[in-house]
């Protein structure tokens, strides 16, 4: 059972346009959201996070929205760069527990020159 | 700062023969650690944890175990590999309860 969905395994996007990659839970009881980005034969790094309490929290290029109504959260990132190319895992906590986080499937964003 | 060390990059091993990957962290004393394993299409399945030295636990049941002898080592081996075991192996440690420092990771690749 997937807590963590990221339905859409690929993106394609144009450079300078927005990239959106959702992401949805199921666990009313996840409290934080991470994003993680990763390149290929590396490990994942993060990229930004959000507490359950806001619904946007925003760095740079990079905003995070979550509904948590709709338990969907989004990263924005504007204006996309080709950099930006890789593949990025949504995450989840419950509150109280600090063993683990709960990933999804990652998409592979594609940025086009 | 805090570092983490994670080899080797690459593993080609065939079935029935043992493994050991290891993990080492710098910069932090009593690190929460971690194995995960990315599989296709799956994200980043958590392995094994670890709050301190010789403390283990295991979020799924595998062919694979985990060993803590140091302190910022942590490893994770096995008697004898399946295909099933190829897979990219992330070492992380938990620098915070939600945030997970990454390691380079090791494309394992069982034959």
């Amino acid at each position: 059972d997937q807590q963590v969905k990221q339905n859409s395994p690929s993106l394609s996007v144009q450079e300078g346009r927005i990239s959106i990659l959702n992401c949805d839970y199921t666990n009313s009881m996840f409290d934080y959201f991470l994003w993680y980005k990763k390149y290929p034969a590396e490990g994942p790094t993060f990229l930004i996070s959000i507490s359950s309490i806001k619904d946007k929290n925003e760095d740079g290029r990079f905003t995070v929205f979550l509904n948590k109504s709709a338990k969907h959260l989004s990263l924005h990132i504007v204006p996309s760069q080709p950099g930006d190319s890789a593949v990025y895992f949504c995450a989840a906590r419950v509150s109280g527990s600090a063993r683990q986080l709960t990933f999804g499937s990652g998409t592979q964003l594609t940025v086009l020159p | 700062s805090q570092t983490i060390h994670q080899w080797p990059a690459t593993l080609v091993q065939p079935v029935g023969s043992p493994l050991s990957l290891e993990c080492t962290v710098e910069g932090t004393s009593n690190p929460n650690l971690y194995w995960y394993r990315q599989a296709a299409g799956r994200g980043l399945q958590l392995l094994f944890y670890s709050v301190g030295i010789g403390q283990i636990s295991s979020e799924v049941p595998q062919n694979l175990s985990a060993s803590r002898p140091q302190d910022r080592q942590f490893i994770l081996s096995s008697k004898k590999l399946l295909l099933s075991d190829s897979g990219f192996y992330l070492c992380a440690w938990g620098a915070s309860a939600s945030f997970r420092a990454f390691g380079s990771g090791t494309r394992l690749t069982v034959v």
